[in-house]
């Protein structure tokens, strides 16, 4: 059974630092890899969809990597900005389902 | 494309109540996903469908909890009698793809249940 662990589980930064979020996961034999931004209350954003063949997906001031054979995956956040605070979710796909880390909480402090 | 659309936003009910909870998914998406996403367990898949056929339900928590998706437009979650541990937040999400692929998941905003 997949498992998905998400460290650190809340971060707190002051604005403009560059920061990594970590994400590993115990079963190699995955299709892709998405992480996911949720605001309080609200519902989950698609960030970055990094496909098993690849290395690393980029957006903006985010840049998402994965190494399958290691089990790990790591979100970049360049640049922080207070509005980029929220919780951030890694999730594995398979086949037949996405499944999710419990996620780490970020605050950017202006 | 107006998204994966779930409705209501909000269901507050009463103990015992039937509760049906509602998704549209994105026109030309395959697979159809339903989670729930509570503080203890985080995230979890209830079911799964494939082509509107349900592949995987093992998620669904016990015989109260069923599932159907009669088109490819709709699916509908529904909770016969409600129970309070049932309250939790319910999202719907689809994919274009299936066994073997897919091409990254779009979620709803949610159905916050509540049970009284």
């Amino acid at each position: 059974k997949q498992e998905v662990t998400q460290i650190p589980a809340a971060l707190s930064v002051p604005e403009g630092e560059n920061l990594v979020l970590n994400c590993s996961f115990t079963d190699s034999a995955i299709y892709n890899l998405q992480w996911f931004r949720q605001d309080p209350g609200k519902g989950l954003t698609s960030l970055l969809l990094i496909q098993s063949s690849q290395r690393e997906q980029t957006s903006g001031r985010l840049n998402a990597s994965l190494d399958k054979s290691s089990g790990r995956s790591t979100l970049y956040i360049a640049a922080s900005q207070p509005g980029d605070s929220a919780t951030y979710l890694c999730a594995v796909g398979s086949a037949r389902q996405l499944t999710f880390g419990s996620g780490t909480q970020l605050t950017v402090l202006p | 494309d107006a998204g994966v659309i779930q409705s209501p936003r909000h269901e507050v009910t009463e103990m015992g109540q039937e509760v049906t909870l509602r998704c549209k998914p994105i026109s030309g998406h395959n697979s159809l996903f339903w989670y729930r996403q509570t503080m203890m367990r985080g995230l979890e898949l209830l079911i799964y469908f494939n082509n509107n056929v349900p592949i995987d339900d093992s998620g669904m928590p016990e015989d109260r909890f069923s599932a159907k998706m009669p088109n490819a437009s709709f699916s509908t979650l529904k909770i016969q009698p409600s129970e309070p541990r049932d309250s939790a937040v319910y999202f719907c999400a689809s994919s274009l793809g299936g066994a073997g692929r897919n091409y990254g998941y779009t979620f709803g905003s949610g159905t916050r249940l509540t049970v009284v």
